[in-house]
């Protein structure tokens, strides 16, 4: 039970570069995040999908877009990354989107945009 | 707006000495709300949660916090620090259903 994969876990771009960041879980959860962490901001929610079939924009989801590709794999794509989406991401999913459920969080992908 | 707030970028304690990390909050209604820990080049774990019920939650490694309404605040607590506890504290409060809003973090420092 690997829990919540990421890939890559480090990757360097280009300005106007064009990414995908892979997140995968086998925890059966419904739910599913992508974080950006930022020093001194914590962490901020770009989008989520509560579950298969859907997903919605969180607090900053402007320069990127997410496929939840089946329950297990929500993908994350930066079309043409610039230096501000330089930052740490990290993937969560939860079981369900009741209010009170634990997320459970990959190991993360630093991702440099020079 | 709804946030939350974690009022310290660093706590620096002795082993052995009880630690505070604060957070306190800002949301209509119900508040639920978490504390995570993060080790250097790893992803966030959770520690524990209060949802409803007893004020003070207990949580993994010996943690707990103490929810207070009036202050609202959620402060985590451990009464003997351990080195092995030095990591990134995040305080973290669900809003609108489905939307974690974590607060900025705090490092807690421990010193042997």
């Amino acid at each position: 039970n690997a829990g919540v994969t990421q890939t890559p876990k480090f990757q360097v771009l280009k300005t106007g570069q064009s990414m995908t960041l892979q997140c995968a879980q086998d925890m059966n959860h419904n739910s599913m995040y992508w974080y950006r962490q930022d020093p001194g901001m914590g962490l901020r929610l770009i989008y989520y999908s509560a579950s298969e079939g859907t997903t919605d924009k969180g607090e900053v989801p402007n320069g990127y877009n997410v496929s939840r590709l089946n329950k297990r794999e929500f993908s994350l794509r930066l079309e043409s990354a610039a230096p501000s989406q330089t930052s740490v991401y990290f993937c969560a999913s939860s079981v369900d989107r009741a209010r009170q459920e634990t997320q459970y969080f990959g190991p993360g992908t630093r991702l440099l945009v020079l | 707006a709804q946030s939350v707030a974690q009022p310290e970028d660093q706590v620096n304690v002795a082993e052995g000495n009880p630690l505070t990390v604060k957070c306190t909050y800002s949301v209509s209604g119900n508040p639920y709300l978490f504390w995570y820990v993060q080790y250097p080049n790893r992803g966030l774990q959770f520690l524990l949660k209060y949802i409803t019920g007893d004020n003070l939650v207990k949580g993994s490694y010996g943690f707990e916090a103490e929810f207070n309404k009036s202050q609202t605040s959620f402060h985590l607590k451990k009464p003997s620090a351990l080195v092995s506890d030095s990591a990134l504290y995040f305080c973290a409060v669900i809003y609108n259903f489905n939307k974690f809003y974590f607060g900025s973090g705090t490092k807690l420092n421990v010193k042997p």
